[in-house]
């Protein structure tokens, strides 16, 4: 049973506009949400955190919103660069640093 | 500062066998995890170490055991391996109760 979902297996955005990554769970308890990239054979590389008491949380070009009713999380990227081509997995937690992962989305950004 | 640092970075094993992961965490990070990553489910936990105490622990069978020692450098053991368990292990530390995850490059198992 997938508690974290990232339902776009993959996005593809020009470069300079707006990638909106998208991530839905099913557990209210969750109380804190990390954004993650990764490139092949690489660990994954922190991007951004949000918890249950925020609903924004900017960091330069990343932007994450959490919308706790809709149990939704998103982030966002302004403007795209094509550095930024890799998978995003979003994660949550209700604890413990036990995280449950969704199964990532792979963003392309075209020059 | 180091990051984390897994070892080794690859290995092959034959079903049936055991393996031991290691895992040097940041320096001052006390809390260490372990994760799965597989194509087909995803990034699963494993387990996580606070202070040498085990907090939590995953939907892994038994085969799946780990440890953490004083200086917070952590071992991961799967014994009797399966084909199955073909993976890339990720560790990652955390300074505390909970926060940011920072991973290693992992550690890919492959078993034949």
């Amino acid at each position: 049973d997938q508690q974290v979902k990232q339902n776009s297996p993959s996005l593809s955005v020009q470069e300079g506009r707006i990638s909106i990554l998208n991530c839905d769970y099913t557990n209210s308890m969750f109380d804190y949400f990390l954004w993650y990239k990764k490139y092949p054979a690489e660990g994954p590389t922190f991007l951004i955190s949000i918890s249950s008491i925020k609903d924004k949380n900017e960091d330069g070009r990343f932007t994450v919103f959490l919308n706790k009713s809709a149990k939704h999380l998103s982030l966002h990227i302004v403007p795209s660069q094509p550095g930024d081509s890799a998978v995003y997995f979003c994660a949550a937690s209700e604890g413990f640093n036990k995280f449950y992962f969704g199964s990532g989305t792979k963003l392309n950004v075209k020059p | 500062k180091a990051g984390v640092t897994q070892t080794p970075r690859y290995l092959i094993k034959t079903r049936g066998q055991q393996v031991t992961l290691s895992c040097s965490p940041i320096s001052g990070h006390r809390s260490v995890s372990w994760y799965q990553q597989t194509p087909g489910q995803g990034l699963q936990f494993l387990f996580e170490y606070f202070s040498e105490t085990q907090r939590n622990k995953g939907n892994f069978p038994g085969r799946f055991s780990g440890r953490q020692f004083s200086n917070s450098r952590s071992e991961m053991n799967v014994s009797t391996l399966e084909l199955g368990d073909s993976a890339l292990y990720l560790c990652a530390s955390s300074q505390g109760y909970t926060g940011e995850l920072f991973f290693g490059e992992g550690s890919r198992l492959t078993v034949l």
